[in-house]
Parts: C-alpha cells; sequence; structure tokens
C-alpha cells in the first residue's frame, strides 16, 4: 500500500532559525496536504498541494510539491515559539478517494 | 470556528464495557466522515471510512466487530469501542472533507479513551 515517509522526526531550533522537514511518498500523489498539530490538540489543515513542481506560501510558511509529484516539503522562515508543534504531511490518491495517508510527523520545538 | 465536533471530549471506561463516541459535521451535511486512531506522539492511523447510509470501509488490520461505525445522518458518525480493552485506551479522531468534493480534511477535537 501507499506509505508516506516523513522526516526528521524531531527538529528544535532557535528562535528565529529556519525549519524544513520533508515528505516522500511511495507513489506517485494525487495531491499532498500539511497539517499542523499543537500539543493536546487536534490537526489543522493548512494547505494542499496539487500540481506538479507547486510551490505556495503563507506568510513565513513554503510548501513545495516536487517535480514527480511524490515529494513535499515544508520550509519555516525565522521561526516563532507560536510555530511549535508536529507538522504532518498527508498524501491522497484523489479521483473518487478521499483517504489520506499520513506521514509519521515532524515534532518542532522553538527555544526562545 | 469549529466544523467538527465530537463527544465526548475523554472518557474513562472499564475493561470490558463499551464506549460511544459521536461525530457531528457542525456546518455541512457529510456523506463521507473519517475515524483515525492517534497513539501518544505518533501519527494518525487511518481506521474505517464512515459512509452515510452504508456501511463502513474499514481499513486492514482494523476488527469490524470491535470498532461499530454507524453514519445514520449526514451529519453525526458514531464510533462504538465495543468490549473495551486496555490496549484501546488512545486519542480517537473524527474528520469529515472539504466542502464541493475538495480533497482537505476537517478534524473534530478528538476523545481520549482510557480503559482500566
Amino acid at each position: 500500500g501507499q506509505q508516506v515517509m516523513q522526516i526528521p522526526q524531531y527538529q528544535h531550533v532557535q528562535e528565529g532559525e529556519d525549519f524544513t522537514t520533508y515528505c516522500n511518498s511511495s507513489t506517485t500523489l494525487s495531491n499532498i496536504q500539511w497539517y499542523k498539530q499543537r500539543p493536546g490538540g487536534h490537526p489543522v489543515f493548512l494547505i494542499q498541494l496539487v500540481k506538479s513542481g507547486e510551490v505556495k506560501k503563507q506568510k513565513r510558511l513554503t510548501f513545495q510539491f516536487g517535480e514527480a509529484k511524490k515529494n513535499s516539503s515544508l520550509h519555516i522562515t525565522a521561526t516563532q515559539t507560536t510555530d511549535v508543534g508536529t507538522y504532518f504531511c498527508a498524501g491522497g490518491s484523489g479521483g473518487s478517494n478521499y483517504k489520506l495517508t499520513f506521514g509519521k510527523g515532524t515534532l518542532l520545538t522553538v527555544n526562545p | 470556528g469549529a466544523v467538527v465536533s465530537q463527544h465526548p471530549s475523554w472518557v474513562i471506561c472499564k475493561s470490558g464495557t463499551s464506549v460511544k463516541i459521536e461525530c457531528r459535521s457542525l456546518d455541512f451535511q457529510a456523506t463521507t466522515m473519517f475515524w483515525y486512531r492517534q497513539f501518544p506522539k505518533q501519527s494518525l492511523m487511518l481506521m474505517a471510512t464512515s459512509n452515510e447510509g452504508s456501511k463502513a470501509t474499514y481499513e486492514q488490520g482494523v476488527e469490524k466487530d470491535k470498532f461499530l461505525i454507524n453514519h445514520a445522518s449526514l451529519t453525526l458518525s458514531t464510533l462504538t469501542v465495543t468490549s473495551a480493552h486496555p490496549e484501546d485506551s488512545s486519542f480517537y479522531i473524527c474528520s469529515r472533507t472539504g466542502v464541493g468534493g475538495s480533497y482537505e480534511q476537517y478534524f473534530g477535537p478528538g476523545t481520549r479513551l482510557t480503559v482500566t
């Protein structure tokens, strides 16, 4: 079945440093989504990428979808303490199948 | 505001008893909802896809008779953990898809189940 690998598992940074998490799928994806889960909370949808090579930005967050639609990355510039949480990528097969396969997530902690 | 609610937010039950968790779509009639399970500091594991008016579709390895899913209306799906055991203790989260067939998912706040 479809597998989505995500690295690193943990990342600790000083406030102001950049952060990147990477996702790699075993199969070509129709779409990839990113979610953030704060400690004790539930996953919150951040963004969806559908096009090959797509790049989207949300303020300090930059999301990329690879040309082969098998990998993706999330980059945060100048981290803040509010960025703390676990970031999950989730791959979708598309069509009438709405199921997502989640990566294991990257836990980001930020030292003020 | 929240678009998916779950009830209860936490529950403690004794081994051998059954627990029902409700998931409601607050702003949208959802024909499809999903149930996930999350262990501490781990990823979300899809348990089943809940389909309104028909049987749920379970993922491989998930016991259908143990995790009963009912999606009787377009706004409510329920997960019943039957004959719960301590190993069933986990965080159970439901979700629904976006409006108009979009693929993003909106999650409920989750239910923390502890079986003693």
